[in-house]
């Protein structure tokens, strides 16, 4: 089945940095990519997600971009604020009933 | 749209009681998901349905759990008997199911079994 891993799994930037977390998956057919946040006790929330068809996507200061040649995907947030602070989780999907795999998530700390 | 229902929010029980958690997806998503969040395991996926039919259960993590979706608006995850070790949050998530779909989470339910 699929795997992803998830790096790094804490991250501390100070605020205006920009912070970058990457995933690699295995099964080459996996074909949708979202990116989850969640916040102090809440529940994950998708914040961005892209599709195997696509490079890179962006939404204001969050950009995913894909390699699916190398089987990498990697979220970049620009522009940090303290409210970025949570745990961001990866997943991958091949499209089997919208089941997805989750990576272990990366708790990034914005400091002031 | 009010989005993944789940109640209780909270539930505290004794070891050894049964527990049942129930969940409401989104309307008209054909997938639902069961995931047990701990800090030592992270996020991971008990059982999903798909069309209400179970499609992977794997992830359960013995007997003593077992999981029903009676029709597309209704799920429980049940654990009898409870013990301390599945203190957890218990979130469920719905999808419209067709292919790679986003899925969206359900509040939790924090459980604690003393």
């Amino acid at each position: 089945g699929e795997n992803v891993e998830q790096h790094p799994s804490t991250l501390s930037v100070q605020e205006g940095d920009s912070a970058v977390i990457k995933c690699t998956y295995s099964d080459s057919a996996s074909n949708y990519f979202p990116w989850y946040k969640q916040e102090l006790g809440k529940r994950p929330q998708l914040i961005i997600d892209i599709r195997s068809n696509v490079g890179e996507k962006k939404d204001q200061r969050i950009a995913v971009t894909l390699n699916k040649t190398a089987k990498h995907f990697s979220l970049h947030i620009t522009e940090t604020q303290p409210e970025d602070s949570a745990v961001y989780f990866c997943a991958a999907s091949t499209g089997t009933a919208s089941k997805l795999t989750f990576g272990t998530g990366t708790r990034l700390q914005v400091t002031l | 749209d009010a989005g993944v229902i789940q109640s209780p929010r909270h539930e505290v029980t004794e070891m050894g009681q049964e527990v049942t958690l129930r969940c409401k997806p989104i309307s008209g998503h054909n997938s639902l998901f069961w995931y047990r969040q701990t800090m030592m395991r992270g996020l991971e996926l008990l059982i999903y349905f798909n069309n209400n039919v179970p499609i992977d259960d794997s992830g359960m993590p013995e007997d003593r759990f077992s999981a029903k979706m009676p029709n597309a608006s209704f799920s429980t995850l049940k654990i009898q008997p409870s013990e301390p070790r599945d203190s957890a949050v218990y979130f469920c998530a719905s999808s419209p199911g067709h292919s790679a779909d986003t899925q969206y989470f359900g509040p939790g339910t924090r459980l604690t079994v003393l």
